[in-house]
């Protein structure tokens, strides 16, 4: 079975640019999340989609937004990028809402701003 | 928001029980316990979760406390490979919220 994957591996832009990264969940997996980790710290939740709808944000700025193909992928996009957007930026996929799912991580977009 | 408060680092010998201690005293009765791990800038992976018993898998146990305010994930026979960073994570259980909140973690570096 193949796991979360994400694209591209890294990506260099420069302030003020947009950035989009790229998710594909496990197959049969409906729910995607994002997270942001800035070097030396812990996860950040992001967004969270489920069936092509965005269910939760976490504490960040309206620049960072995204959404969810009906084939359950998922884009992340950050508009007017800011030197601290540089992170690893993390997608998790779960099979669904309910229940104690736990999430599968990718291996994560390196997102550097110059 | 993390919920939780772990040791910013611990090391272990090789071969020896790896018990990386939480502390989530603000857990509440339908709030469960995760524990990831994450290795070098990989993503995280997951190890296991419990309510209230104690749970085991082929990759380790998660002791609860009765009182559920601190939790113990133990690493049988740690290895090299175990060196990483371990999330305790407290998710509450709902059809609604299923995001987890991380905090920084325990630097477990297990030693030759």
């Amino acid at each position: 079975e193949a796991g979360v994957t994400q694209s591209p591996t890294h990506l260099i832009k420069t302030r003020g640019q947009q950035a989009t990264l790229r998710c594909s969940p496990i197959s049969g997996h409906t729910s995607v999340y994002w997270y942001q980790q800035a070097l030396g710290l812990g996860l950040q939740f992001l967004l969270w989609y489920d069936e092509g709808e965005e269910r939760n944000r976490g504490n960040f700025p309206p620049r960072f937004s995204g959404r969810q193909f009906p084939n359950y992928s998922s884009e992340l996009n950050v508009n007017a990028l800011e030197l601290e957007d540089s992170a690893l930026y993390l997608c998790a996929s779960s099979p669904g809402t309910g229940g104690y799912n736990e999430q599968f991580f990718g291996p994560g977009t390196r997102l550097t701003v110059l | 928001d993390a919920k939780t408060t772990q040791p910013p680092s611990m090391d272990c010998a090789e071969g020896r029980a790896a018990n990386l201690p939480c502390n989530h005293s603000t857990i509440s009765g339908n709030e469960y316990v995760y524990w990831y791990r994450q290795i070098h800038s990989q993503g995280p992976q997951y190890i296991i979760h419990g309510l209230k018993n104690n749970e085991t898998n082929e990759m380790a146990s998660l002791i609860i406390t009765e009182d559920r305010k601190s939790s113990t994930l133990i690493l049988p026979h740690a290895t090299l490979r175990d060196t990483a960073v371990y999330y305790c994570i407290v998710r509450l259980r709902l059809n609604t919220g299923n995001q987890f909140y991380f905090g920084t973690g325990t630097s477990l570096t297990v030693i030759p």
